[in-house]
């Protein structure tokens, strides 16, 4: 069974930084693209940046281009999101997702992270 | 940015009743679009992608159509569990956008 389970969410003050992990278990990490999805309180789902399989490609939503960096660890069969320069409306559920082969399809997704930021 | 919109935003149904909802896409998507249920405090659960293929282990009663611009998921009798929020996304460019969502509730 494919999990994937995040953890790093926290309360941070505007202009803050804060890393985000996503440890995968049970599947083909090395071999599929992986994703960060957003999700404000209340609010609907917001894709956030990709990444494929050994890291060369990333995309990355506009509002967090620049701030925000998507990385991956085969080795640790992790992936991560760096987050600098916090803003208020990052605040967030924030979900780890698998895609679905190469296409950006999201088949399995993790639990979810809460990021709050606030002073 | 393909912007998605979804229609009705919020639908009243009874368990039994056929129910569709519409995602229009503001450009050609070909058939690029995904569906995902998602309940109170749960992740989102793919149910539908490249328009209609059912994803593994998804009732039947579940289904999309569509291609370019206009794209229906239809439930063809509703359950007690299918009372949820459902997305659209697209995955014909960057960046990947959802619709804003269906809320799907008993009447």
């Amino acid at each position: 069974e494919v999990q994937l389970v995040e953890s790093g969410g926290d309360l941070v003050q505007p202009g803050g930084s804060l890393r985000l992990s996503c440890a995968a278990s049970e599947f083909t990490f090395r071999g599929s693209w992986m994703t960060w999805v957003r999700q404000a309180p209340g609010k609907g789902l917001e894709w956030v940046a990709s990444i494929n399989q050994d890291g060369g490609v990333r995309h990355y939503v506009d509002s967090v281009k620049g701030r925000f960096t998507i990385s991956r660890d085969n080795a640790k069969i992790s992936l991560y999101l760096q987050m600098n320069d916090l803003r208020a409306e990052d605040t967030a559920v924030y979900y780890c997702a698998k895609l679905l082969g190469d296409v950006s399809t999201f088949d399995y997704w993790g639990q979810g992270t809460l990021v709050t930021v606030s002073s | 940015d393909i912007q998605l919109t979804q229609s009705p935003s919020f639908l009243s149904a009874s368990v039994g009743d056929r129910v569709t909802i519409t995602c229009r896409a503001s450009q050609g998507i070909s058939r690029y679009l995904a569906w995902y249920q998602q309940k109170p405090g749960k992740a989102p659960n793919l149910l539908i992608h490249t328009a209609s293929t059912l994803q593994s282990g998804v009732p039947s009663r579940f289904s999309g159509s569509g291609s370019g611009t206009e794209f229906t998921l239809t439930v063809s009798s509703l359950q007690p569990e299918d009372f949820a929020t459902y997305y659209c996304q697209q995955r014909n460019s960057y960046p990947i956008t959802f619709g804003q969502g269906t809320r799907l509730e008993i009447k």
